[in-house]
Parts: C-alpha cells; sequence; structure tokens
C-alpha cells in the first residue's frame, strides 16, 4: 500500500521569503501523480499544483514549485514570495494511475500547518 | 475548473438521527465519487468510494450500516449518516473525478456534522 509522509507538522515563515515544505510518498509503482492541496480555515481544499511522475520536469505554478525526486521518493513544495493569503494547511497527496476505467482515490499525508508573519 | 456542490456546509443533529450529506458534481458527469473524513487538525482519510449504479466501496473499519452511500446518477452522490451518535461528529468531504480525466478530482466544500 501506499503512504505518504509529511515531516514538518508546522512551519513558520516571514511575508516575502521563501519555504519549502516536505513530502515523502513509498509506492511500488512507477506511474503516478503526486499533488500538493492547501485547505484554508474555511476548509475547502484548493489544489496547488501537481505532478506526473512520469515527467522529469519539476511542476511550477507561478510562486509555487516542487522539486520531485523521484529516485528519493521526495516531492517537496516550494513557496516563494510568501504572502499572508498563504497560511494553511498544506497536504501533499498521491494518487495511482487510472487504469481500467478506475479512478483512483487520493492518499494524503498528515499535513503541515504553515504561518506566515507579517 | 470543474464545481462540486456539497450540502449542508453544517449540520447539528440529535443523537439517534439519521444525517443525508449531499455531493453533486455541477458541471461534470462523475461515474465515481469519494467520501472522506476529516477529524479535527488531522488528515483525510477515505471512508468509502461510491460507484454509480452500484454498491459502495467501504474501507476497512468503516460501518456499511452507519454510513450509506448511494450514488444515483453521474452526478449525485449522498452519505447518510445512520443513528448518529457524537462520535460521528466530523468534517466530511467528498471529491469526484470528471470523467476521462486522468489527473485531478475536484473537492465539495465539506460538511462540518455535530451530533449532540
Amino acid at each position: 500500500a501506499q503512504t505518504v509522509t509529511q515531516s514538518q507538522p508546522e512551519m513558520s515563515v516571514q511575508e516575502a521569503e521563501t519555504v519549502t515544505l516536505s513530502c515523502t510518498y513509498d509506492t511500488s509503482e512507477s506511474d503516478y501523480y503526486l499533488f500538493w492541496y492547501k485547505q484554508p480555515p474555511s476548509r475547502q481544499m484548493i489544489l496547488v499544483i501537481r505532478q506526473e511522475a512520469y515527467k522529469q520536469q519539476n511542476a511550477t505554478e507561478n510562486r509555487f514549485s516542487v522539486n520531485f525526486q523521484k529516485a528519493a521518493k521526495s516531492f517537496s513544495l516550494k513557496i516563494s514570495d510568501s504572502q499572508l493569503g498563504d497560511a494553511a494547511m498544506y497536504f501533499c497527496a498521491y494518487r495511482s494511475p487510472n487504469y481500467g476505467g478506475s479512478q483512483g482515490n487520493l492518499i494524503f499525508g498528515k499535513g503541515t500547518k504553515l504561518s506566515v508573519k507579517p | 475548473g470543474a464545481v462540486v456542490s456539497q450540502h449542508p456546509s453544517r449540520v447539528i443533529c440529535k443523537s439517534g438521527t439519521s444525517v443525508k450529506i449531499e455531493c453533486r458534481s455541477l458541471d461534470f458527469q462523475a461515474t465515481t465519487m469519494f467520501w472522506y473524513r476529516q477529524f479535527p487538525k488531522q488528515s483525510l482519510m477515505l471512508m468509502a468510494t461510491s460507484n454509480e449504479g452500484s454498491k459502495a466501496t467501504y474501507e476497512q473499519g468503516v460501518e456499511k450500516d452507519k454510513f450509506l452511500i448511494n450514488h444515483a446518477s453521474l452526478t449525485l452522490s449522498t452519505l447518510t449518516v445512520t443513528s448518529a451518535h457524537p462520535e460521528d461528529s466530523s468534517f466530511y468531504i467528498c471529491s469526484a473525478p470528471p470523467l476521462g480525466v486522468n489527473t485531478e478530482a475536484f473537492f465539495g466544500q465539506g460538511t462540518r456534522l455535530t451530533v449532540v
């Protein structure tokens, strides 16, 4: 079974600075998808960024980028120029590929609570 | 992006009563929907997978008679918490991957259930 580990329960960053959230995972599959979700106090799950395992290039979305190390099974999230609105819980998630029409659920890490200091 | 509507967003019910939570995909079809449960300050744990036209698949340890799931159409799945007890109080959230989309699923807004 696949597992996702986030070893940082809480992180803090100064506004405008850069912060990196860690995530490691365990799987025997060669193809899969990785995600970072943001959950603000409203508890709505918001997709931040996704990475297909077959792609070597790290995904980027504006101020958000990932460092995907497939061999090490590591998938960290870097937030640049941190803003107050970035404060939230961040969940790393794993998803198996879609075979035979079945669509896999997400396996989540325990989350990292990010605080942004003004 | 695609929209998943979940309601109610909050519900308070008395112990022993049943509560129904709806999850609708508004602008796409979903043969599968996932129901998660999130305890305070914890992660999302998959409870069950809802399949249109067939029985739901429950995760180990989830009581299928307590958490009834019905996937009546390609756009609607419901979760009914039967004979609710205070320990069922939690945040329930659904997600639905659009048909043919092999990447992401979209989440409902979640339902905070409080059983008193």
